[in-house]
């Protein structure tokens, strides 16, 4: 157990709906990523915060935004989902903005049918 | 363009070989090299390399950097059946480009089979 937490951990939803994906990091540390995996592709960064604030941007699509809570938690909001989307989408922590180990969650599985 | 590429992308061996994977890089500013083990979700951390000549243990897992060659090896002796899984390898950089601060190679997709 990575102390990454995710939720859900899977969701299956409509084209065209929205999601929001939660994710709290290890306690201690500031930053989060976002990443996504499709089936043939390797992880793709999407976002990174720090500390509440953007970091650094990825590919990140238009339709989907993110945002670091001052609590630290995150949340990855999915809008006007396309098949394409389908995807596990996977949370990361770590302590400082760069230059440390970075921790993943267990991942949300998302299935636009 | 920063890049990490990983080789081969997919390796079936038999229970008790051992193997050789490899992480080469182009980046700028290079900091560190990271190994994590993917099996069926979440990625695990494996190694953190960040000086050249030094390899790293765990069981039968090793890693070594070569910074002057730009590459990185994950040696794993006497495979076993588990050890089957998607090993990533990742660069951290200084500061953050489009790919953040740290960027993935593909994999490499190990099959052990018994």
């Amino acid at each position: 157990d990575s102390g990454v937490t995710q939720t859900p951990k899977h969701l299956i939803t409509a084209t065209g709906q929205r999601v929001t994906l939660r994710c709290s990091p290890r306690s201690g540390d500031l930053s989060v990523y976002w990443y996504q995996q499709s089936l043939d592709q390797g992880l793709q960064f999407l976002i990174q915060y720090y500390n509440g604030e953007e970091r650094a941007k990825g590919n990140i699509l238009e339709r989907f935004s993110a945002q670091q809570f001052p609590d630290l938690h995150s949340e990855l909001n999915l809008s006007s989902l396309e098949l394409g989307d389908s995807a596990l989408y996977f949370c990361a922590s770590s302590v400082g903005a760069g230059g440390n180990t970075i921790y993943f969650g267990e991942g949300s599985w998302l299935t636009v049918v | 363009e920063d890049k990490v590429v990983q080789s081969p992308l997919s390796l079936v061996v038999h229970e008790g070989d051992t193997v050789t994977l490899n992480c080469s890089y182009e980046v700028t500013n290079f900091r560190s090299l990271l190994w994590y083990k993917q099996e069926k979700k979440a990625p695990t951390f494996l190694f953190m390399l960040t000086s050249s000549g030094i390899e790293k243990k765990s069981g039968r897992l090793s890693s070594i950097l070569d910074k002057k060659e730009l590459f990185s090896i994950l040696n794993i002796t006497a495979t076993q059946t588990g050890d089957s899984a998607i090993y990533l390898c990742a660069v951290i950089m200084n500061y953050g480009g489009s790919q953040g601060n740290l960027i993935f190679g593909k994999g490499t997709k190990l099959s052990v089979k018994p």
